[in-house]
């Protein structure tokens, strides 16, 4: 089935710092990747959508300048976290367009980046 | 905008015994996906069932089944003979075609022995 490589899985870094998050997709083309914050105890979140080859669409509230999305290949998108603050501290996690056929299969997940700034 | 609501924080169920947990979604398009996935402490995204608005059969997965109310715009997940494994948070999710997931808040379930 498809997969979706997510790494990290956890960094620690140090507030001012720039962080970023890799995924990958390994046995098809993900022509759309999701990205989602998770809080403690509280549900997924969409941040941003990215196209490949397009400038990501972020949700409002969510700082494009901050959270910076590259989609520059069919297997692969970033996440960039800028000058991260411990409020930044959080669960990412990517999902991934899966298509099958022509028709909208499913998403299929990475396994998340939980992120800790101190 | 769509949204969808997960009424049960928590719920508990006996080990073998059947538990269902509740969903509704807020829409109106009339071509969309309905899913739940499970969460374990991994925090691993694991899709548990998935069911196409368009079908009027109810989507079942093993011990998994759903209650697809289109019209009342409800999506129950039934979990039955309950294993110590199903212990975990589950989020129901809407799509429509192509777009993004939106979750509800979820649902904590804890099995005991």
């Amino acid at each position: 089935g498809a997969v979706v490589s997510q790494h990290p899985s956890w960094v620690i870094c140090k507030s001012g710092t720039s962080v970023k998050i890799e995924c990958r997709s390994l046995d098809f083309q993900a022509t759309t990747m999701f990205w989602y914050r998770q809080f403690p105890k509280q549900s997924l979140m969409l941040m941003a959508t990215s196209n490949e080859g397009s400038k990501a669409t972020y949700e409002q509230g969510v700082e494009k300048d901050k959270f910076l999305i590259n989609h520059a290949s069919l297997t692969l998108s970033t996440l960039t976290v800028t000058s991260a603050h411990p409020e930044d501290s959080s669960f990412y996690i990517c999902s991934a367009r899966d298509m099958l056929t022509g028709r909208d299969y499913g998403y299929t997940f990475g396994s998340g980046t939980r992120l800790t700034v101190v | 905008a769509q949204t969808v609501t997960q009424s049960q924080p928590e719920m508990s169920v006996q080990e073998a015994e059947t538990v269902t947990l509740s969903c509704t979604y807020d829409t109106s398009e009339s071509d969309y996906y309905l899913f739940w996935y499970k969460q374990p402490p991994s925090r691993q995204m694991i899709l548990v069932i998935r069911q196409e608005a368009y079908k009027q059969q109810n989507a079942t997965e093993n011990r998994f089944s759903v209650n697809f109310q289109k019209a009342a715009k409800s999506f129950s997940l039934k979990i039955s003979d309950s294993q110590l494994g199903d212990a975990a948070m589950y989020f129901c999710a809407y799509r429509r075609t192509l777009m993004d997931m939106r979750f509800g808040a979820g649902t904590r379930l804890t099995v005991k022995p």
